[in-house]
């Protein structure tokens, strides 16, 4: 399996305009993950799905921020209107059965600069 | 809730020496236990599991024993090298939930 995949792998925009990260889990997981990383603020968790479906956004910053998972094989973040602070790696992960002990499988993430 | 208490960093230390990084948790039931990598320019990726009391998991020289009677999950490595320099992350228990939010994680780094 070619694991998590992420685009794009740099994302460099002015502030203002829209933002959307990419995410396609491995097959046959049904928990999504995203997560932010900064020196400041270290590793956050914005939103999780299972099977599709949200389960908890409360680690999403603000209004401009939303995720989608409109299939099993793919979600979006999108960041609109983007602004210097969203600056940030953004890691997609996916598993199996967190609660059944499986492992969380993370992608490369995205580098996102915001100008 | 379940959660994890680590140790924090960073840690710095000479090639060869002996690492110890800390972790304990609070579970309600017997969760399976995780320490994650993060090594530079990557995402996080599975360094070791335990699934059960006593169980030690071990990977690239890192071992950790999951502990009952203390709720602990340390992590140790006899000799460590440069090229283990990295976070470490213990990840939350999962056993009732799958809100995997980790904590800062330890940064290490090995000097030669």
């Amino acid at each position: 399996d070619a694991g998590v995949i992420q685009s794009p792998r740099h994302e460099v925009t002015e502030m203002g305009q829209e933002v959307t990260l990419r995410c396609k889990p491995i097959s046959g997981h049904n928990s999504l993950f995203w997560y932010r990383q900064t020196m400041m603020r270290g590793l956050e968790l914005l939103i999780y799905f299972n099977n599709n479906v949200p389960i908890d956004d409360s680690g999403m910053p603000e209004d401009r921020f939303s995720a989608k998972m409109p299939n099993a094989s793919f979600s979006t973040l999108k960041i609109q209107p983007s602004e210097p602070r969203d600056s940030a790696v953004y890691f997609c992960a996916s598993s199996l059965a967190l609660r059944q002990g499986e492992k969380l499988f993370f992608g490369s993430g995205t580098q996102l600069s915001v100008l | 809730g379940d959660s994890v208490t680590q140790m924090e960093g960073p840690v710095t230390l000479s090639e060869e020496a002996f690492l110890t990084i800390n972790c304990t948790y609070t579970a309600t039931g017997y969760p399976s236990l995780f320490w994650y990598v993060q090594y530079p320019g990557e995402g996080l990726q599975l360094l070791l599991k335990a699934t059960k009391a006593d169980d030690k998991g071990s990977n690239k020289g890192f071992e950790a024993t999951y502990r009952k009677e203390t709720t602990s999950f340390h992590l140790e490595k006899g000799s460590v090298q440069v090229s283990d320099s990295a976070v470490y992350f213990c990840a939350p228990p999962t056993y009732n939930n799958n809100d995997m939010r980790f904590g800062a994680g330890t940064r290490l780094t090995v000097k030669p």
